[in-house]
């Protein structure tokens, strides 16, 4: 089976640490992506990743930064965090563009910024 | 861009059925249909590409039509297990994997 590991469940930071989420993925796949989701917003994007190095911002990349150094690895970095940033984190991983199998999710890391 | 989920919410009785439905007011390259249970991580359903092609996942089937740039979601004979959030997904440039999801629908069948 695929695995989308995120290294927290639950986190609580406070306002103006630097804070950072952790993904690993262990299926090769080309493709990852972060998404934050609050109640009644759905899913947001907000960075992802068609290869190592690579990023791109997604649609609220504000507060956030990305790191892929290495294939299996996204890591997602809140420079300072703020309570507006309290939320459940998704990462996500899929074989690459064009492909029929969709996204692959972690369990999600629930982040609560006092 | 973020697809439009129609209704919000509904319950159900098991054995009913219910359709979702999702709209974009931009050209689609495909439709993307996730669940999420309470407490887990969204599943990949299936995904419709451009052609109007209709899938079958067990009782769930979804159907695209691109000239509308909308689909739906079909459960027919709705189970228990059905219960949870429903997310369409769409990408709307090109096949570049970038989806941008819909706000859900939450769906809870009652026995």
């Amino acid at each position: 089976d695929v695995k989308v590991t995120q290294s927290s469940r639950y986190l609580v930071k406070r306002t103006g640490e630097k804070v950072f989420l952790e993904c690993v993925q262990d299926m090769d796949h080309e493709n990852m992506f972060w998404y934050r989701q609050d109640p009644g917003l759905g899913l947001r994007l907000i960075y992802f990743s068609y290869d190592v190095k690579m990023k791109e911002k997604g649609d609220i990349p504000e507060g956030y930064s990305v790191s892929r150094e290495k294939k299996e690895r996204f890591s997602l970095i809140l420079e300072s965090a703020s309570t507006n940033q309290t939320s459940m984190y998704l990462c996500a991983s899929s074989p690459g563009q064009g492909a029929y199998y969709g996204y692959t999710f972690g369990s999600g890391t629930r982040l609560t910024v006092v | 861009q973020q697809p439009v989920q129609s209704p919000q919410a509904v319950i159900l009785r098991e054995g009913e059925d219910a359709v979702i439905n999702c709209s974009s007011s931009k050209a689609l390259y495909s439709v993307h249909w996730y669940r999420q249970k309470h407490g887990e991580a969204p599943v990949f359903l299936m995904i419709l590409l451009k052609g109007g092609e209709q899938k079958g996942h067990e009782k769930i089937s979804a159907s695209f039509n691109e000239k509308k740039q909308q689909s739906s979601l079909y459960l027919t004979a709705s189970q228990l297990s059905y219960s949870g959030t429903y997310f369409c997904g769409t990408e709307i440039i090109r096949r570049d994997d970038k989806i941008i999801f819909g706000k859900g629908t939450r769906l809870h069948i009652l026995p």
